[in-house]
Protein backbone atom coordinates (compact mmCIF):
# COMPACT_ATOMS: atom_id res chain seq x y z
CA UNK A 1 0.00 0.00 0.00
CA UNK A 2 1.66 3.07 -0.85
CA UNK A 3 1.70 6.17 1.92
CA UNK A 4 1.46 9.56 2.38
CA UNK A 5 3.28 11.49 -0.39
CA UNK A 6 4.41 15.21 0.06
CA UNK A 7 6.16 17.45 -1.96
CA UNK A 8 8.61 19.25 -1.86
CA UNK A 9 10.61 17.80 0.64
CA UNK A 10 12.95 21.16 1.18
CA UNK A 11 11.88 24.34 0.58
CA UNK A 12 13.80 27.48 1.30
CA UNK A 13 12.78 31.31 0.98
CA UNK A 14 12.56 34.85 1.97
CA UNK A 15 10.15 36.14 4.26
CA UNK A 16 6.98 37.61 3.06
CA UNK A 17 7.40 35.46 -0.29
CA UNK A 18 4.96 32.85 -0.77
CA UNK A 19 5.30 28.83 -0.69
CA UNK A 20 2.70 25.86 -1.19
CA UNK A 21 3.13 21.90 -0.07
CA UNK A 22 1.56 19.38 -1.53
CA UNK A 23 -0.20 15.85 0.17
CA UNK A 24 -1.43 13.06 -1.17
CA UNK A 25 -3.06 10.50 1.28
CA UNK A 26 -3.52 6.91 0.79
CA UNK A 27 -5.90 5.80 -1.24
CA UNK A 28 -9.69 5.57 -0.04
CA UNK A 29 -8.37 7.46 3.33
CA UNK A 30 -11.41 10.07 4.23
CA UNK A 31 -9.54 12.39 6.97
CA UNK A 32 -6.46 14.23 6.21
CA UNK A 33 -4.12 16.30 8.67
CA UNK A 34 -1.74 19.64 8.28
CA UNK A 35 0.27 19.43 11.25
CA UNK A 36 3.36 22.43 11.89
CA UNK A 37 6.26 21.02 13.75
CA UNK A 38 9.05 23.00 15.30
CA UNK A 39 12.20 21.85 16.05
CA UNK A 40 12.49 20.66 19.55
CA UNK A 41 8.65 20.36 19.37
CA UNK A 42 5.41 17.78 18.82
CA UNK A 43 3.73 18.16 15.83
CA UNK A 44 0.96 20.81 16.54
CA UNK A 45 -2.43 20.29 14.15
CA UNK A 46 -3.14 23.24 11.99
CA UNK A 47 -5.62 21.99 10.11
CA UNK A 48 -8.60 18.72 9.73
CA UNK A 49 -10.13 17.46 6.66
CA UNK A 50 -13.02 14.98 6.43
CA UNK A 51 -13.63 14.55 2.33
CA UNK A 52 -13.12 18.00 1.22
CA UNK A 53 -15.01 19.72 3.93
CA UNK A 54 -13.12 21.22 7.02
CA UNK A 55 -13.65 19.83 10.80
CA UNK A 56 -10.74 21.54 12.84
CA UNK A 57 -9.05 24.63 11.46
CA UNK A 58 -8.89 26.40 14.84
CA UNK A 59 -5.22 26.32 15.28
CA UNK A 60 -4.29 27.62 11.43
CA UNK A 61 -3.61 31.16 11.21
CA UNK A 62 -6.11 32.56 8.91
CA UNK A 63 -4.46 35.53 8.17
CA UNK A 64 -1.38 34.19 6.25
CA UNK A 65 -1.85 30.53 6.03
CA UNK A 66 -4.68 29.05 3.76
CA UNK A 67 -5.84 24.79 2.85
CA UNK A 68 -8.20 23.30 0.62
CA UNK A 69 -8.82 19.93 -0.33
CA UNK A 70 -11.26 20.29 -3.34
CA UNK A 71 -12.07 16.85 -4.50
CA UNK A 72 -11.67 15.04 -1.05
CA UNK A 73 -8.26 13.83 -2.23
CA UNK A 74 -4.95 15.96 -2.50
CA UNK A 75 -4.68 19.09 -0.68
CA UNK A 76 -2.52 21.91 -0.51
CA UNK A 77 -1.46 24.17 1.92
CA UNK A 78 -0.43 27.78 1.14
CA UNK A 79 1.09 30.18 3.35
CA UNK A 80 1.27 33.86 2.12
CA UNK A 81 3.41 36.26 3.37
CA UNK A 82 6.09 33.95 5.23
CA UNK A 83 7.25 35.06 8.02
CA UNK A 84 10.93 33.48 10.05
CA UNK A 85 8.52 31.59 12.57
CA UNK A 86 7.14 29.76 10.02
CA UNK A 87 10.12 27.54 9.63
CA UNK A 88 9.36 24.17 10.83
CA UNK A 89 8.56 21.08 9.28
CA UNK A 90 4.77 20.29 7.60
CA UNK A 91 3.66 17.49 8.04
CA UNK A 92 0.71 15.67 6.50
CA UNK A 93 -1.39 12.52 7.75
CA UNK A 94 -4.59 10.52 6.85
CA UNK A 95 -6.95 8.16 8.63
CA UNK A 96 -9.38 5.96 7.00
CA UNK A 97 -12.33 7.74 9.15
CA UNK A 98 -12.69 10.57 10.93
CA UNK A 99 -12.49 9.31 14.67
CA UNK A 100 -10.62 6.57 14.00
CA UNK A 101 -7.44 5.82 16.04
CA UNK A 102 -4.48 5.42 13.70
CA UNK A 103 -2.95 7.95 11.52
CA UNK A 104 -0.42 7.75 8.71
CA UNK A 105 1.63 10.01 8.41
CA UNK A 106 3.94 11.43 5.76
CA UNK A 107 7.71 12.86 5.02
CA UNK A 108 7.36 15.68 5.82
CA UNK A 109 8.09 18.87 4.19
CA UNK A 110 10.80 21.14 5.82
CA UNK A 111 10.84 24.86 5.28
CA UNK A 112 13.54 27.50 6.14
CA UNK A 113 12.51 30.97 5.71
CA UNK A 114 15.41 33.25 5.95
CA UNK B 1 -6.66 22.77 27.83
CA UNK B 2 -5.25 19.79 26.50
CA UNK B 3 -1.42 19.39 27.19
CA UNK B 4 0.85 17.15 27.01
CA UNK B 5 4.46 16.77 29.55
CA UNK B 6 7.28 14.86 28.11
CA UNK B 7 9.93 15.72 31.00
CA UNK B 8 12.52 13.81 29.33
CA UNK B 9 14.40 15.82 26.22
CA UNK B 10 17.16 13.46 25.76
CA UNK B 11 17.42 9.71 27.17
CA UNK B 12 20.86 7.63 26.43
CA UNK B 13 20.94 4.43 27.22
CA UNK B 14 23.43 1.40 26.84
CA UNK B 15 21.97 -1.83 25.33
CA UNK B 16 20.46 -4.28 27.32
CA UNK B 17 19.17 -1.38 29.68
CA UNK B 18 15.53 -0.86 30.64
CA UNK B 19 13.93 1.81 29.33
CA UNK B 20 10.90 3.84 30.80
CA UNK B 21 9.77 7.13 28.95
CA UNK B 22 7.54 9.43 31.16
CA UNK B 23 3.88 11.21 29.80
CA UNK B 24 1.66 13.12 31.85
CA UNK B 25 -1.16 14.83 30.09
CA UNK B 26 -4.09 17.42 31.29
CA UNK B 27 -7.33 16.50 30.03
CA UNK B 28 -10.69 17.16 31.83
CA UNK B 29 -12.57 13.85 30.30
CA UNK B 30 -12.09 10.48 28.59
CA UNK B 31 -9.02 10.38 26.47
CA UNK B 32 -7.29 8.24 24.03
CA UNK B 33 -3.72 7.71 24.78
CA UNK B 34 -0.72 7.24 21.74
CA UNK B 35 2.85 6.99 21.83
CA UNK B 36 4.35 7.84 18.60
CA UNK B 37 7.78 6.92 17.03
CA UNK B 38 10.14 8.72 14.65
CA UNK B 39 13.00 6.19 13.66
CA UNK B 40 15.88 8.11 11.95
CA UNK B 41 15.34 9.14 8.55
CA UNK B 42 11.71 8.13 8.54
CA UNK B 43 8.14 8.95 9.35
CA UNK B 44 6.20 8.95 12.75
CA UNK B 45 4.27 5.96 13.27
CA UNK B 46 2.45 4.23 15.48
CA UNK B 47 3.85 2.44 18.55
CA UNK B 48 1.13 1.54 20.75
CA UNK B 49 -2.60 2.84 21.21
CA UNK B 50 -4.74 2.52 24.32
CA UNK B 51 -8.28 3.56 23.67
CA UNK B 52 -10.78 1.47 27.08
CA UNK B 53 -9.81 -1.88 29.01
CA UNK B 54 -6.79 -3.67 30.30
CA UNK B 55 -4.33 -0.51 31.34
CA UNK B 56 -0.97 -1.72 30.36
CA UNK B 57 -0.95 -1.81 26.21
CA UNK B 58 1.51 -3.77 24.19
CA UNK B 59 2.83 -2.24 20.71
CA UNK B 60 5.14 -3.03 18.86
CA UNK B 61 9.10 -4.44 18.77
CA UNK B 62 8.34 -5.44 22.39
CA UNK B 63 6.88 -1.93 23.97
CA UNK B 64 4.18 -1.32 26.35
CA UNK B 65 2.67 1.69 28.53
CA UNK B 66 0.54 1.32 31.29
CA UNK B 67 -1.99 3.90 32.03
CA UNK B 68 -2.48 4.95 35.33
CA UNK B 69 -5.71 7.57 35.46
CA UNK B 70 -5.01 9.01 39.19
CA UNK B 71 -1.84 10.08 37.93
CA UNK B 72 -2.80 11.07 34.69
CA UNK B 73 -0.01 9.46 33.25
CA UNK B 74 0.92 6.39 30.41
CA UNK B 75 4.46 5.79 30.57
CA UNK B 76 6.43 4.06 27.71
CA UNK B 77 8.55 0.87 28.93
CA UNK B 78 10.96 -1.18 27.69
CA UNK B 79 12.36 -4.56 29.88
CA UNK B 80 15.70 -4.44 27.29
CA UNK B 81 16.58 -1.96 24.77
CA UNK B 82 18.59 -2.40 21.47
CA UNK B 83 20.00 0.21 19.43
CA UNK B 84 17.66 -0.03 16.49
CA UNK B 85 15.47 1.80 19.03
CA UNK B 86 17.33 4.88 19.07
CA UNK B 87 14.54 7.44 17.66
CA UNK B 88 12.31 10.41 19.00
CA UNK B 89 9.24 9.05 20.95
CA UNK B 90 5.73 11.09 21.18
CA UNK B 91 3.03 10.84 23.53
CA UNK B 92 -0.42 12.27 22.40
CA UNK B 93 -3.41 12.42 23.56
CA UNK B 94 -6.94 12.63 22.08
CA UNK B 95 -10.37 13.13 23.62
CA UNK B 96 -12.85 11.07 23.07
CA UNK B 97 -15.89 12.86 21.31
CA UNK B 98 -14.77 13.07 17.48
CA UNK B 99 -14.49 16.96 17.80
CA UNK B 100 -11.42 16.60 19.76
CA UNK B 101 -7.94 16.77 18.41
CA UNK B 102 -4.87 15.14 18.88
CA UNK B 103 -1.99 17.01 21.31
CA UNK B 104 1.21 15.56 21.09
CA UNK B 105 3.99 16.24 23.39
CA UNK B 106 7.12 17.75 22.53
CA UNK B 107 9.14 14.38 22.29
CA UNK B 108 11.89 12.44 23.89
CA UNK B 109 14.74 11.62 21.75
CA UNK B 110 16.04 8.21 22.91
CA UNK B 111 19.95 7.37 21.77
CA UNK B 112 20.96 3.76 22.75
CA UNK B 113 24.99 3.16 22.84
CA UNK B 114 26.42 0.04 20.93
Amino acid sequence: EAGVAQSPRYKIIEKRQSVAFWCNPISGHATLYWYQQILGQGPKLLIQFQNNGVVDDSQLPKDRFSAERLKGVDSTLKIQPAKLEDSAVYLCASSPFANTDTQYFGPGTRLTVL
Amino acid sequence: AQSVSQHNHHVILSEAASLELGCNYSYGGTVNLFWYVQYPGQHLQLLLKYFSGDPLVKGIKGFEAEFIKSKFSFNLRKPSVQWSDTAEYFCAVKGYSSASKIIFGSGTRLSIRP
